[in-house]
């Protein structure tokens, strides 16, 4: 499967913390992606990373790439209670019209 | 700019009947991207669409479903004779061009079928 894998599933933090998670996929990328879901809404877009750039910056957010092992990472600095919804990653791969998206982490930030 | 628009948001339909999606890019977005999404699952991707051409639809299954964007107007997904496996909520995704730099997502539909 070409789809990213978000590692862990589920993540419930205090207000303050930093969040984490992973992605993995399987086959070389054109670029991955990072998007936020708040319960009932659509997606976000909050970040794109290239396959030749190792880590990426926005605002709270930090996307690090490491295309050796193929794997992805979103952290979250100093999280709010806002910032509680479902991340996703999503890759795009070479010759292929479509992101593949994981499954999604839900995260939940504790005032 | 209104972003990309759905509609309805919520659609209920009895099985059998049809079911009519609409999704208007943003202005000047000619690429558009339908994609399911079931409960606690992530984004399945359906089809790809330019204006009036239909460029990947591997991801559409082979029977009921179909898309269209017409030169003028929303683009369309259409399920017809709905069963309650089809309940989901479809999201409608455009860009300004082939590359997925700049998605901007619709806010969906959700269809329930009973």
């Amino acid at each position: 499967s070409q789809q990213g894998e978000e590692d862990p599933q589920a993540l419930s933090i205090q207000e303050g913390e930093n969040a984490t998670m992973n992605c993995s996929y399987k086959t070389s990328i054109n670029n991955l992606q990072w998007y936020r879901q708040n319960s009932g809404r659509g997606l976000v877009h909050l970040i794109l990373i290239r396959s030749n750039e190792r880590e990426k910056h926005s605002g709270r957010l930090r996307v690090t790439l490491d295309t050796s092992k193929k794997s992805s990472s979103l952290l979250i600095t100093a999280s709010r209670a806002a910032d509680t919804a479902s991340y996703f990653c999503a890759t795009d791969h070479y010759g292929n019209n479509r992101l593949a998206f994981g499954k999604g982490n839900q995260v939940v930030v504790i005032p | 700019n209104a972003g990309v628009m759905q509609n309805p948001r919520h659609l209920v339909r009895r099985r059998g009947q049809e079911a009519r999606l609409r999704c208007s890019p943003m202005k000047g977005h000619s690429h558009v991207y339908w994609y399911r999404q079931l409960p606690e699952e992530g984004l399945k991707f359906m089809v790809y669409l330019q204006k009036e051409n239909i460029i990947d639809e591997s991801g559409m299954p082979k029977e009921r479903f179909s898309a269209e964007f017409p030169k003028e107007g929303p683009s369309i997904l259409r399920i017809q004779q709905v069963v309650r496996g089809d309940s989901a909520a479809y999201f409608c995704a455009s860009s300004p061009d082939r590359d997925s730099y700049g998605y901007t997502f619709g806010s969906g539909t959700r269809l329930t079928v009973v």
